[in-house]
This record gives structure tokens, C-alpha cells and sequence, in this order.
């Protein structure tokens, strides 16, 4: 079954905006984390966050973590047409070391 | 791909007939999974290995199964497969060390069931 459920399904904006995007889960878990596929490829890890954070940053990315509310975000600043994939939370339920995957963002960034 | 080769990359085979995908690592890694990815289903996880010879189930087994004879590879083996495994499956590592498990994808095997 599905743990986490991303939003909104797909997501097209142009190049320089922020791209945001959502992941919520249903239960308690170790740490949330995203990844980005591009068109025929296998997935790249992009950032996690553990149930202890709330917020992190790596580089144009920026990842909050609500516990309370069981959801999570993903923030691309300053979006480039290379950021055109698909993107995927992924959360790391406690005492757990499988993922379980959300069914994925597409992302179309516009030049 | 972090060292991670998944071979086929492609195959085409006929209903009924056994189909076995290799996962090769060279990070030394503990453990090794297999997913497969369909369109509306994400990625689903199929079995995984947390040693060698150390195996066991993930959401959508039936149909497959693995082996782990080395630290390196990673065996999926579907016995009689069938229109419903055609898919693109990819195989990820980890090395979970205190409270992580970030997982590195292999490139993929698309494969096609007629």
C-alpha cells in the first residue's frame, strides 16, 4: 500500500519560478526522503529529513517536515528546464529499512 | 549510478517462459532491492535482501522470486512469467547506518511479457 502521497499530480511552471511540491504519509516514520527521475532512468536520492528536523536545504532545494500534520514539501527555487522530471517521496518507516514510495510528481519546466 | 549494473537493459519474452534479471553492485553494500515501476503504481517494492542468503518479502512478491549467493548480486527470478510482469524494474542498494537509508537505482530493465 501506498505510505506516501504526492501533490498535486503533475506541475508544469516556467523556467525561474518555484516549483513546490507536497508528500503526505499516514504513519509514524524514521525520515522522509525525495528522489528525481528523469525520463528512462533510475531514481536519484535527492535530500532527506529526519522525524527530528523540520526544516533542510541543499542548494536550490528546500524540505520541510511537519509531523503533526504527517506531510512534507519540496521547494525548487529558481527552476531550470533540466528540473523537468519526475519527483518521489519516500518515506523510512521506524525500526524499518525499507522505503515506500509515493506514486510520483511530474514536473515540466518550461524555457 | 553508484556502481550499481542491471542487466538485461531490455528483453522481450514470451508468456510462460522463465526470465531471470541480474543486480550487480561494487559498493559493498548490505542491502539490495528490487522494485518495479508501473504508470499509476510508482514503485513498488518486490523483495529485498539485508545479507547474503538473507531474503525476504516486500508488497508485491507473488509471481517472483530472489537470491543472494554473493554481496554483489542480486538475483530476480520470475519462474512463468506472465502479461501482468511486463514492467520496468530497478534494483537499489543501501547501507543504512544509524538512522538512514538513502538508496542508490541501478539504470533499469524494461521487460516486456507477450
Amino acid at each position: 500500500s501506498q505510505q506516501g502521497e504526492e501533490d498535486p499530480q503533475a506541475l508544469s511552471i516556467q523556467e525561474g519560478e518555484n516549483a513546490t511540491m507536497n508528500c503526505s504519509y499516514k504513519t509514524s516514520i524514521n525520515n522522509l526522503q525525495w528522489y528525481r527521475q528523469n525520463s528512462g532512468r533510475g531514481l536519484v536520492h535527492l535530500i532527506l529529513i529526519r522525524s527530528n528536523e523540520r526544516e533542510k536545504h541543499s542548494g536550490r532545494l528546500r524540505v520541510t517536515l511537519d509531523t503533526s500534520k504527517k506531510s512534507s514539501s519540496l521547494l525548487i527555487t529558481a527552476s531550470r528546464a533540466a528540473d523537468t522530471a519526475s519527483y518521489f517521496c519516500a518515506t523510512d518507516e521506524r525500526a524499518n529499512s525499507k522505503l515506500t514510495f509515493g506514486k510520483g510528481i511530474t514536473l515540466s519546466v518550461r524555457p | 549510478d553508484a556502481g550499481i549494473t542491471q542487466s538485461p537493459r531490455h528483453k522481450v519474452t514470451e508468456t510462460g517462459t522463465p526470465v531471470t534479471l541480474r543486480c550487480h553492485q561494487t559498493e559493498n553494500h548490505r542491502y539490495m532491492y528490487w522494485y518495479r515501476q508501473d504508470p499509476g503504481h510508482g514503485l513498488r517494492l518486490i523483495h529485498y535482501s539485508y545479507g547474503v542468503k538473507d531474503t525476504d518479502k516486500g508488497e508485491v512478491s507473488d509471481g517472483y522470486s530472489v537470491s543472494r549467493s554473493k554481496t554483489e548480486d542480486f538475483l530476480l527470478t520470475l519462474e512463468s512469467a506472465t502479461s501482468s510482469q511486463t514492467s520496468v524494474y530497478f534494483c537499489a542498494i543501501s547501507d543504512p547506518r544509524g538512522l538512514d537509508n538513502e538508496q542508490f537505482f541501478g539504470p533499469g530493465t524494461r521487460l516486456t511479457v507477450l
